[in-house]
């Protein structure tokens, strides 16, 4: 079983949609959590960074750890086209990480 | 401020062939990696570097190896080239305590290398 594991998708969403994608892991040592976005033919850039449990906004986003459940989310509110991308959990007890494989995301004008 | 840069960006090699993707980074970073993305199965760890002259295996460094003589540089090389070797591979850095950098262990990632073994 994967450290780390991340609904597959793909997603395709219209525009305006709210859309949640997720994450459970297994390591209760993974303080740091951050979600990726990767458009098509680019690297990754971190797009949200959580320390230990709670919420952060950040605009139209929101990223959500539950570390009891092992459990994190990013919700994305009134979603673009600009949205569509590729987006990778990844989470972290020292400077080295481990992602999730990603969900791609599509959304729709 | 270039970040994460790596060349080349494409390449086409025949089964046997050798060849070195270079990695460099301007941000002081302590910790760089390698990874290969191929389609449906994530970033996967090939190789890593703590530091200067310091180099640990990741989830599949078979058929690669790597160097960083300088803090600047991380080298992936492969001996002789296979099919299964096609990918995107991507380096990254990122500064080994959390204290370096406002409580983030964020990676920076450079823009790919497209490898093609025929």
């Amino acid at each position: 079983q994967k450290e780390v594991e991340q609904d597959p998708g793909p997603l395709s969403v219209p525009e305006g949609a709210i859309v949640s994608l997720n994450c459970t892991y297994s390591n209760s040592a993974f303080q740091y959590f951050m979600w990726y976005r990767q458009y098509s033919r680019k690297g990754p850039e971190l797009l949200m960074y959580t320390y230990s449990s709670g919420n952060k906004e950040d605009g139209r986003f929101t990223a959500q750890v539950d570390k009891s459940s092992k459990y994190i989310s990013l919700f994305i509110r009134d979603s673009q086209p600009s949205d569509s991308a590729t987006y990778l959990c990844a989470m972290s007890d020292t400077g080295k990480s481990t992602f999730g494989d990603g969900t791609t995301l599509t959304v729709k004008p | 401020n270039a970040g994460v840069t790596q060349t080349p960006k494409f390449r086409v090699l025949k089964t046997g062939q050798s060849m070195t993707l270079l990695c460099a980074q301007d941000m002081n970073h302590e910790y760089m990696y390698w990874y290969r993305q191929d389609p449906g199965m994530g970033l996967r760890l090939i190789h890593y570097s703590v530091g200067e002259g310091t180099t640990a295996k990741g989830e599949v460094p078979d058929g690669y190896n790597v160097s960083r003589l300088k803090k600047q540089n991380f080298l992936l090389g492969l001996e002789s080239a296979a099919p299964s070797q096609t990918s995107v591979y991507f380096c990254a850095s990122s500064y080994s305590l959390a204290s370096l950098s406002g409580g983030r262990y964020e990676q920076y990632f450079g823009p790919g290398t497209r490898l093609t073994v025929t």
